[in-house]
């Protein structure tokens, strides 16, 4: 079994829907990421939390935001999906070592917006 | 705000041929990281390097931080099939506690 689960692993959704993209972890750790992964782009962080009392934005939060409801547990939303938020989501984790933690990802959440 | 930028965006070679992928950030960094990502697959982690001028090598993959801790590489030697997949950096600065992926490369390797 996988140690970092997303789910849905593929969503199509229409403009102006809202959709949530929720992911858990086995692995304890206390930190958890959102990553958007476009074309040319390569991963870009939309969010990330700390700890569940710990919410901070990334590079392009925009027209996201994100619930930490357990250490475990890490959600996206999408409040109103628009077209260019088409892309391949990544939750992730890590350690709260601060010498460096190696990032664990999930398998991935395609999202294709209509 | 920092950014990570990696060259070439693409890279195609012929199997046994070598591979270079280069790492540039705008900031000083404590410490970075590569990952590989499998086709269809996610990101893995492969190394970290944190010392100023470090080289560390994994078999025929070679990866070296930058004497001013704003630049890496990763160097493969004599590539396989295996090797495919997008290559990414990720870089962290003091204080900050989160890395920021660059560009990736994505290798092709024909054989």
């Amino acid at each position: 079994d996988a140690d970092v689960t997303q789910t849905p692993r593929n969503r199509i959704t229409k403009t102006g829907k809202r959709i949530m993209l929720e992911c858990s972890q086995t692995k304890g750790h206390d930190r958890m990421y959102w990553y958007r992964q476009d074309p040319g782009l390569g991963l870009r962080l939309i969010y990330y939390s700390f700890d569940v009392k710990d919410i901070n934005k990334g590079e392009i939060s925009d027209g996201y935001s994100v619930s930490r409801q357990a250490q475990a547990k890490f959600s996206l939303s999408l409040e109103s999906a628009i077209p260019n938020q088409t892309a391949l989501y990544f939750c992730a984790t890590s350690d709260s070592w601060t010498g460096g933690n190696t990032i664990y990802f999930g398998e991935g959440s395609w999202l294709t917006v209509v | 705000g920092q950014q990570v930028m990696q060259i070439p965006q693409y890279q195609h070679v012929q199997e046994g041929e070598d591979f270079t992928t280069y790492c540039n950030s705008s900031t000083t960094l404590s410490n970075i990281q590569w990952y590989k990502q499998r086709p269809g697959g996610h990101p893995v982690f492969l190394i970290q390097l944190v010392k100023s001028g470090e080289v560390k090598k994994q078999k025929r993959l070679t990866f070296q931080f930058g004497e001013a801790k704003k630049n890496s590489s990763l160097h493969i030697t004599a590539t396989q099939t295996t090797d495919v997949g997008t290559y990414f950096c990720a870089g962290i600065t003091s204080g900050t506690y989160k890395y920021i992926f660059g560009t990736g490369t994505r290798l092709k390797v024909l054989a």
